[in-house]
Order: structure tokens, then C-alpha cells, then sequence
């Protein structure tokens, strides 16, 4: 698996936007860029994923940099409950049976 | 959905004895994995299974520990003898597919103490 970049923590301000930024210059085309986060005592759980465009969901934006290089998940309004650490995985989409490769991820504080 | 059910949620028990984790997938997944998370070396996979078949299993530390998946809603990791370095918390997941982008979905996780 190409390998992936994050800052160790970050803090953020409860309502503010936050930007999770993960780097993985090696990526190749087919990979899947996912985000999973885990929260205190609990599995990880699923956030977002994407290919090549930007993505939203419920919970996040997925921004993707044009190169695949480098991509950011946004949470728009932190609460409390997004505490957590949030990881930045690749997964080949033409490598069947490869998988999630969970790396130290970010851990995020939200100060109220 | 219940989500991934694993049991049991807690287990203490002493240094040799035999240790046997569990886990029901989500109905309709197809794969199934098993990780393990310390403070020392974070997620690990341990092993996974498509169709309730090992696929690799490269992850396990060595052959103390065991899984097996006889059926599509049913796994088991056992730990036989157990040591304290296999402290951990241990965390099934299953995916509807072995597929790049395909969700997994976690368990709660086990938290095994060894002493």
C-alpha cells in the first residue's frame, strides 16, 4: 500500500471548521483515498472515501488535490463528539484482497 | 442493522490459559477481519476471510493464535496459550466486499488483559 502522511494532533474550536490534512505522494491511480475515525473506547468507523473528485457526505467533505497527492477532510462545524483520531488509508482498487493499512492518524481535540 | 456484534467484551485471565474471541459479522457481508490495536503498534490486520475462507493471514503473530469462520455469520479468534504481551484490545470488522471501496464496518472491540 502507498503510504500516507498525517499531522500527529490537532485542536480546533468547538462550531469552527476544521481541515485534516493527509499527504500520499506515492498514491497510484487506482487507489481509494478512505478516512475513518476513532473515537474514545470505541472500533473505528467509516467517514468518507473517494477516487479522483471531491466528495461530501453527512458527517464530511472529502477535498482532493488535483495531483492525488495530497487530500484534506473537512468537518464544517466540530462538536465535541469529533474528538477523535482520524485516519487516512489508501486501498489499491486493482489489488484484490489488499487491506486497510492503519497508520498513527490525527488526533483531534475540540476545545469548547 | 445490530451492526458487528463481538463478545466477549471484556476478558481477564491468566498467563497459559486458553482465550476465545467472537464475532458476527453484519448479515450479508461477505468478508470479515480481524485487527488488534496496542498503544506500541497501533491497528494491526490480523487475518481476513472472503466467503468464509482465510485469505491471508500474515498478520497473525505466530501459531499460538487461531481464527476460523465456519460459517457466514459466525468467527472465532482463539489465543491458545495466552501470554501478556497479547494484551490488546481486538476488533472484528466486515465489508460487503473485498473490494478497494467497500466500507469496513467495526466491532466494539474486545479488551483482553493477560496476567
Amino acid at each position: 500500500d502507498a503510504k500516507t502522511t498525517q499531522p500527529n494532533s490537532m485542536e480546533s474550536n468547538e462550531e469552527e471548521p476544521v481541515h485534516l490534512p493527509c499527504n500520499h505522494s506515492t498514491i497510484s491511480g487506482t487507489d481509494y483515498i478512505h478516512w475513518y475515525r476513532q473515537l474514545p473506547s470505541q472500533g473505528p468507523e467509516y467517514v468518507i472515501h473517494g477516487l479522483t473528485s471531491n466528495v461530501n457526505n453527512r458527517m464530511a467533505s472529502l477535498a482532493i488535490a488535483e495531483d492525488r497527492k495530497s487530500s484534506t477532510l473537512i468537518l464544517h462545524r466540530a462538536t465535541l463528539r469529533d474528538a477523535a483520531v482520524y485516519y487516512c488509508i489508501l486501498r489499491d482498487g486493482n489489488n484484490y484482497g489488499q487491506n486497510f493499512v492503519f497508520g498513527p492518524g490525527t488526533r483531534l481535540s475540540v476545545l469548547p | 442493522d445490530a451492526g458487528v456484534i463481538q463478545s466477549p467484551r471484556h476478558e481477564v485471565t491468566e498467563m497459559g490459559q486458553e482465550v476465545t474471541l467472537r464475532c458476527k459479522p453484519i448479515s450479508g457481508h461477505n468478508s470479515l477481519f480481524w485487527y488488534r490495536q496496542t498503544m506500541m503498534r497501533g491497528l494491526e490486520l490480523l487475518i481476513y476471510f472472503n466467503n468464509n475462507v482465510p485469505i491471508d493471514d500474515s498478520g497473525m503473530p505466530e501459531d499460538r493464535f487461531s481464527a476460523k469462520m465456519p460459517n457466514a455469520s459466525f468467527s472465532t479468534l482463539k489465543i491458545q496459550p495466552s501470554e501478556p504481551r497479547d494484551s490488546a484490545v481486538y476488533f472484528c470488522a466486515s465489508s460487503r466486499r473485498d473490494r478497494a471501496r467497500e466500507t469496513q464496518y467495526f466491532g466494539p472491540g474486545t479488551r483482553l488483559l493477560v496476567l
